[in-house]
């Protein structure tokens, strides 16, 4: 029990234009999701947090208009980077809130701008 | 000073080695504690998670909270070169909002 499953896992895109992951629970339902991105051997760096039927909390330094989040199911959300730059490139994580605090993750997805 | 402390590595042990990983915190608050196994371009997977102090086993895995000495530790015993990956630990206060405050992660190499 607890997957959670993310698309795409790999995604090549040209400056400018917008990509969308999905992050989907599979198994249980998520109030809560949060989405995370990673930098080579760094750790974890959450971006925001994602609750269902409302908007998305965003972390400090993370630009909302930029990193468009809708979770509009219990089981689903996504992310939408739009007018990606080649510095956006990264490793994008979300995870899901299985029951009260534990937190399941994704495999992720690696996003490249070109 | 960063929340939550975890030495990088690597740490490196023999195959059927006892592996000990560590973190300490500085927020009394914390009362949730997760360890999290990462392979290399993967998504985190959680091993374990306990609530306060205390000690919770599974299988090969042994998770230890001592709130006393803001001290968490995770034991894997016969080590295997499946282990390999790199652990996190993380922890929240209480609260349905809370959010994970992460370690920087434990790079493990279990050789053969």
């Amino acid at each position: 029990g607890a997957v959670v499953s993310q698309h795409p896992s790999r995604v090549i895109c040209k400056s400018g234009t917008s990509v969308k992951i999905e992050c989907r629970s599979l198994d249980f339902q998520a109030t809560t999701m949060f989405w995370y991105r990673q930098f080579p051997k760094q750790s974890l760096m959450l971006m925001a947090t994602s609750n269902e039927g409302s908007k998305a909390t965003y972390e400090q330094g993370v630009e909302k208009d930029k990193f468009l989040i809708n979770h509009a199911s219990l089981t689903l959300s996504t992310l939408t980077v739009t007018s990606a730059h080649p510095e956006d490139s990264s490793f994008y994580i979300c995870s899901a809130r299985g029951g009260a605090y534990e937190q399941y993750f994704g495999p992720g997805t690696r996003l490249t701008v070109t | 000073q960063k929340e939550v402390e975890q030495d990088p590595g690597p740490l490196s042990v023999p195959e059927g080695a006892i592996v000990s990983l560590n973190c300490t915190y500085s927020n009394s608050a914390f009362q949730y504690f997760m360890w999290y196994r990462q392979y290399s371009r993967k998504g985190p997977e959680l091993l374990m998670y306990t609530y306060s102090s205390g000690n919770k086993e599974d299988g090969r895995f042994t998770a230890q909270v001592d709130k006393s000495s803001k001290y968490i530790s995770l034991f894997i015993r016969d080590s295997q070169p499946s282990d390999s990956a790199t652990y996190l630990c993380a922890m929240s206060p209480p609260g349905t909002a809370s959010k994970l405050t992460f370690g920087t992660g434990t790079r493990l190499q279990v050789t053969l």
